[in-house]
């Protein structure tokens, strides 16, 4: 089993769509989460951590689920400039350093 | 400086040199990151600094790579005898500290010829 993992997509959706993006992980005492955002040839910028309580950013919520070991995006009223891939980070197991998921790729559609 | 500087930006080396990396972290970061991403592939962990720990060299691909951290400053990674597999964009990262989110530089493009 990969150290953290997410579906590839691509997710093709229309502008003002609800998407939803999940990503599990196998450390399970993996204590910081975060989902970075990748534009095409460009580096990985943070777009938000992922506490435990969940937490919300605009158009953006994450959520944590430690049972079942996957952390979730959602975004809201997609916009065409949210189209990117998404990557989600956990803690690998040892030293903890940090593991990106190969990330999820969005476009948004006009 | 204001953010994570990494040089060269693009390199072009011929199959069989060495090559080195440069990473110059946010001051004050503790936690310092490679990875090495092909093209239209994810983020591949390379190793890991983290303050004064042995560096967690658990994701170097051969022997032919290696990286140093002079105290929480620079790093350098290391290429021997380039292969063209090696081709890709190597990308540092640095934190705060182990929880913190971390920060990435724009990458150097890697191409072996």
């Amino acid at each position: 089993r990969k150290e953290v993992e997410q579906d590839p997509g691509p997710f093709n959706v229309p502008e003002g769509a609800t998407v939803a993006f999940n990503c599990t992980y196998s450390n399970s005492a993996s204590q910081s989460f975060f989902w970075y955002r990748q534009d095409c040839r460009k580096e990985p910028k943070l777009l938000m951590s992922v506490y435990s309580s969940g937490n919300e950013d605009g158009r953006f919520t994450a959520q944590l689920n430690r049972a079942s070991q996957y952390i979730s995006l959602l975004i809201r009223d997609s916009k065409l400039s949210d189209s990117a891939t998404y990557l989600c980070v956990a803690e690998g197991p040892g030293t903890y350093k940090y593991i990106f998921g190969t990330g999820t790729r969005l476009k948004v559609l006009a | 400086g204001a953010g994570v500087s990494q040089s060269p930006s693009n390199k072009v080396t011929e199959k069989g040199k060495d090559v080195e990396l440069r990473c110059d972290p946010i001051s004050g970061h503790t936690a310092l990151y490679w990875y090495r991403q092909r093209l239209g592939q994810g983020l591949e962990f390379l190793i890991y600094f983290q303050g004064n720990s042995a560096p967690d060299k658990s994701g170097l691909p051969s022997d032919r790579f290696s990286a140093e951290r002079t105290g929480e400053s620079v790093s350098t990674l290391t290429i021997q005898r380039t292969q063209q597999e090696d081709s890709a964009v190597y990308l540092c990262a640095s934190s705060f500290d182990r929880r913190t989110e971390a920060f990435f530089g724009q990458g150097t493009r890697l191409t072996v010829v």
